[in-house]
């Protein structure tokens, strides 16, 4: 059984660019979320992904979007990056929506923006 | 004001010591995690509660639904239990799936 993969581990970027952060969800799991933490700061939900469809998203704005792909994995992508956006970005697979069965973390992407 | 509160924000405790972290909300739940992350970032789920009390080696859990509360608890620490301790909230309104705390940051010195 596999854990949660993220890639890349970090990344800079320049404001302005687009970025795209990937994640692999765990065996058998088949609903993804994504979280931004800013230093210093607890996790904040961005969005939810189940079924290749978002199904919760969180008060960031639309330049922050999602997909799901067939095979459950995922991509974050940020378009015009702004100073701000630099945290550590992180995914959580679980089954389904309930949340009976607790979440699996990836290690984050840690994101620069200068 | 924050929906997770957690406290201390940070604890330093010589190895051995009997530790403590408070975790209250202030949101109706359907059920409560306690994550250990590690420098790096990676986050592990350590409990997922509902009710009562959880253990798991020299960590315990303890939820009082009524009270909005809910401590970890770690026995005889370690240094390598050194981390920052996250409560976070599965919450029975909105569609979030998490709330988080901010964290505790703990530092076990031998």
């Amino acid at each position: 059984e596999t854990g949660v993969t993220q890639s890349p581990t970090h990344l800079i970027k320049t404001r302005g660019q687009q970025v795209t952060l990937r994640c692999s969800s765990q065996s058998g799991h088949n609903t993804v979320s994504w979280y931004q933490q800013a230093l210093g700061q607890g996790p904040q939900f961005i969005f939810q992904y189940y079924r290749e469809e978002e199904n919760g998203r969180g008060n960031f704005p639309p330049r922050f979007s999602g997909l799901q792909f067939p095979n459950y994995s995922s991509e974050l992508n940020v378009n015009a990056l702004e100073l701000d956006d630099s945290a550590l970005y992180l995914c959580a697979s679980s089954q389904g929506t309930v949340f009976l069965y607790g979440y699996t973390f990836g290690s984050g992407t840690r994101l620069t923006v200068v | 004001k924050n929906e997770v509160e957690q406290s201390p924000q940070n604890l330093t405790a010589q190895e051995g010591e009997f530790i403590t972290i408070n975790c209250s909300y202030s949101v109706g739940i359907s059920a409560l995690h306690w994550l250990q992350q590690h420098p790096g970032g990676g986050i592990v789920s350590l409990f997922m509660l509902s009710s009562g009390k959880k253990k798991h080696g020299r960590l315990i859990a303890t939820i009082n639904i009524q009270e909005k509360h809910s401590s970890l608890h770690i026995t005889a620490s370690h240094p390598r239990d050194s981390a920052v301790y996250i409560c976070a909230v599965r919450s029975t309104s909105g569609n979030t799936p998490l709330v988080f705390g901010k964290g505790t940051r703990l530092s076990v010195i031998a």
